[in-house]
């Protein structure tokens, strides 16, 4: 069964990047797209990006110039980096898994609340 | 961006109820639509992929269709654990959007 866990700061200043990562456990980091996904609290979803195995991108353009991914196959794990942060940034981030060439979601992670407070 | 707009953003209804939620989308998707059920302090769980494909493990009385534009996800007899939040995604193309959500409560 594929696991997925993010860890990382729960606390972020403003201003500072926030740095995210997802272990993947139970199956292969290759031949998947890799998102991640957020959700300030008490509102809807939003997703960010995703990084293919070879190390290719797609990024949502309302976060684009802020964000950074990347994937280390060997330890099947893959990172988030988001700078600027502000407290519009608050929010539980959520890694996930995307079926290959069909853009829905069948695995996540349980999500970390990310705050951005000084 | 395909705008997704869900439709009731509330509903409240009964065990055994029937109900339907409808998802709109601002230009044609063709079938690529997904629905997810999140409940409180948890990750969204996906129900049906391309509009109809059930899940694996998902319920039969989860169902969904539609195409186009117009997408509606039925709970043919809701049980307790259905009360949650429901969650329409276009797979069409990127950016990847979510409608706003549905608040699926217990009359």
């Amino acid at each position: 069964q594929v696991q997925l866990q993010e860890s990382g700061p729960g606390l972020v200043k403003p201003s500072e990047t926030l740095s995210l990562t997802c272990t993947v456990s139970g199956g292969s980091i290759s031949t998947y797209y890799w998102s991640w996904i957020r959700q300030p609290p008490g509102e809807g979803l939003e997703w960010i990006g995703y990084i293919y195995y070879s190390g290719s991108t797609n990024y949502n353009p309302s976060l684009k110039s802020r964000v950074t991914m990347s994937i280390d196959t060997s330890k099947n794990q893959f990172s988030l980096k988001l700078s600027s942060v502000t407290a519009a940034d608050t929010a539980v981030y959520y890694c996930a898994r995307e079926v290959a060439g069909s853009s829905y979601f069948d695995y996540w992670g349980q999500g970390t609340l990310v705050t951005v407070s000084s | 961006d395909i705008q997704l707009t869900q439709s009731p953003s509330f509903l409240s209804a009964s065990v055994g109820d029937r109900v339907t939620i409808t998802c709109r989308a601002s230009q044609g998707i063709s079938s690529y639509l997904a629905w997810y059920q999140q409940k409180p302090g948890k990750a969204p769980k996906l129900l049906i992929y391309a509009a109809s494909t059930l899940q694996s493990g998902v319920p039969s009385r989860f169902s969904g269709s539609g195409s186009g534009t117009e997408f509606t996800l039925t709970i043919s007899s809701l049980q307790p654990e259905d009360f949650a939040t429901y969650y329409c995604q276009q797979h069409n193309g990127y950016p990847i959007t979510f409608g706003q959500g549905t608040r699926l409560e217990i009359k």
